[in-house]
């Protein structure tokens, strides 16, 4: 079974600094991770997710993570937040020869602050 | 751009009483999982479905929660009698199959309160 931790239930930040969330997850087999993104009252979105290949994945609003096997961790981060950016985020993870059932962490709240 | 639909949105019941909550998934998707999120925590997988059968449903509470995909498409939970820890979202996503490739498109849930 795997798990994930996210290290940090709320992170505020000031607009146009940068951010890191935590993500560390615990598997015994070769896993597949992701980043779902929560607005209020609305659905979870995926933000990015790292499959194969370069451990470093982009979103396409400026989010990136790294995928680090030797830490177990996949860390998201952005070099300048914006306003919009206040969300709920989730780390999420799923076994290979799973089938294709995530595994969620408990999400951090990240406030961006004027 | 297509959306998973669930209705209601929000539903306040008293325990012991049935309530049940419904998911038409993307069309085409023959995947669709349901999940509870407790405040404070992670969505956790409920049940699983395959078109029309359920590839799993080891964390479904089986006494008192039931859910069905009948034609394969919509989909229905339900839970009878509600307990006051059942309070919680319960979100629906799909997908177009299982495969690790496939992303899960989640529905904006409906939140229940038990009272």
């Amino acid at each position: 079974a795997q798990s994930v931790t996210q290290l940090d239930s709320q992170v505020p930040v000031f607009e146009e600094a940068p951010v890191e969330l935590r993500c560390n997850y615990s598997s015994s087999v070769s896993v597949y991770l992701f980043w779902y993104v929560q607005y209020p009252n609305q659905g979870l979105q995926l933000l990015l997710k790292y499959l194969s290949g370069s451990t470093l994945v982009e979103s396409i609003n400026g989010f990136e993570a790294e995928f680090n096997k030797s830490q177990t961790s996949f860390h998201l981060r952005k070099p300048s937040v914006h306003i919009s950016d206040t969300a709920e985020y989730f780390c999420a993870v799923t076994a290979s020869g799973s089938a294709r059932q995530l595994t969620f962490g408990s999400g951090t709240q990240l406030t961006v602050l004027p | 751009e297509a959306e998973v639909a669930q209705s209601p949105r929000y539903k306040i019941t008293e325990k012991s009483q049935a309530v049940a909550f419904w998911c038409d998934p993307i069309s085409g998707h023959a995947t669709l999982y349901w999940y509870r999120q407790i405040l404070g925590q992670g969505p956790e997988l409920l049940v699983q479905f395959q078109d029309e059968s359920v590839v799993d449903d080891s964390q479904l509470p089986k006494d008192r929660f039931s859910a069905e995909r009948l034609k394969g498409v919509d989909s229905t939970l339900k839970i009878q009698p509600a307990e006051l820890g059942d309070s919680a979202m319960y979100l629906c996503a799909s997908s177009p199959r299982q495969g690790i490739t496939d992303t899960q498109y989640f529905g904006p849930g409906t939140r229940l309160t038990v009272l």
